[in-house]
């Protein structure tokens, strides 16, 4: 079973511009959560979809959006780039919502967005 | 708020030595707890998982107790290897209205030959 697809691998960008990461779950899986990986923050949580609908965010400002397809794939879009957002972005798949307990998340390689 | 504190890195072993990651989590709701592992340039792979109080968790010679008496995890090898040098990541569930995943801050384990 192939696993968590992200694309692109690494984007770089200018501040001011906007982007957009996309995500391939696991086949079955409809959970998909983002996370944004720094040196300094560690991984902290964006936001969880199951089933098309936003079940969770975390504590980002509304630059950071995203939304899933019918198809379980997601796409998360950060608008006016700011260079703290340089980061590894990670998304994340699992069959049920993570709120259930258990249901371990499996991560993509993740997207290196550097901002200039 | 729910959080996780591991053992600050680096941690430096020679080949075939004892592991010890420890891992302590705020004892709020009953949350599931795991390791994950991340080699460089690489994304997060999970390691094991316990899902409630006295779980063991066991994975490539890798084992973590869920302890809810210490609100502990502690991760343990008996032999590490050269192939183990990665940061590893302790996580548990949120509780709550938040329903991801809390990391700890990972610990980086250098293993030499």
């Amino acid at each position: 079973k192939a696993g968590v697809t992200q694309t692109p691998r690494y984007l770089i960008k200018t501040r001011g511009q906007q982007v957009t990461l996309s995500c391939s779950p696991i086949s079955g899986h409809r959970s998909v959560s983002w996370y944004q990986q720094t040196p300094g923050q560690g991984l902290q949580f964006l936001f969880e979809y199951f089933s098309e609908t936003q079940r969770n965010k975390g504590n980002f400002p509304g630059r950071f959006s995203g939304r899933q397809f019918s198809n379980s794939r997601s796409e998360m879009n950060v608008s006016t780039l700011e260079l703290g957002d340089s980061a590894l972005y990670l998304c994340a798949s699992s069959f049920y919502p993570t709120d259930r307990g258990g249901y371990e998340q499996y991560f993509g390689p993740g997207t290196r967005l550097t901002v200039t | 708020g729910d959080s996780v504190t591991q053992m600050e890195g680096p941690v430096t072993l020679s080949e075939e030595a004892f592991l010890t990651i420890n891992c302590t989590y705020t004892a709020t709701g009953y949350p599931s707890l795991f390791w994950y592992v991340q080699y460089p340039g690489e994304g997060l792979q999970l390691l094991l998982k316990a899902t409630k109080a006295d779980d063991k968790g066991s994975n490539k010679g890798f084992e973590a107790t869920y302890r809810k008496e210490t609100t502990s995890f502690h991760l343990e090898k008996g032999s590490v290897q050269v192939s183990d040098s990665a940061v590893y990541f302790c996580a548990r569930t949120s509780g709550g209205s938040q329903g991801n995943l809390i990391f700890g801050k990972g610990t980086k384990l250098s293993v030499k030959p």
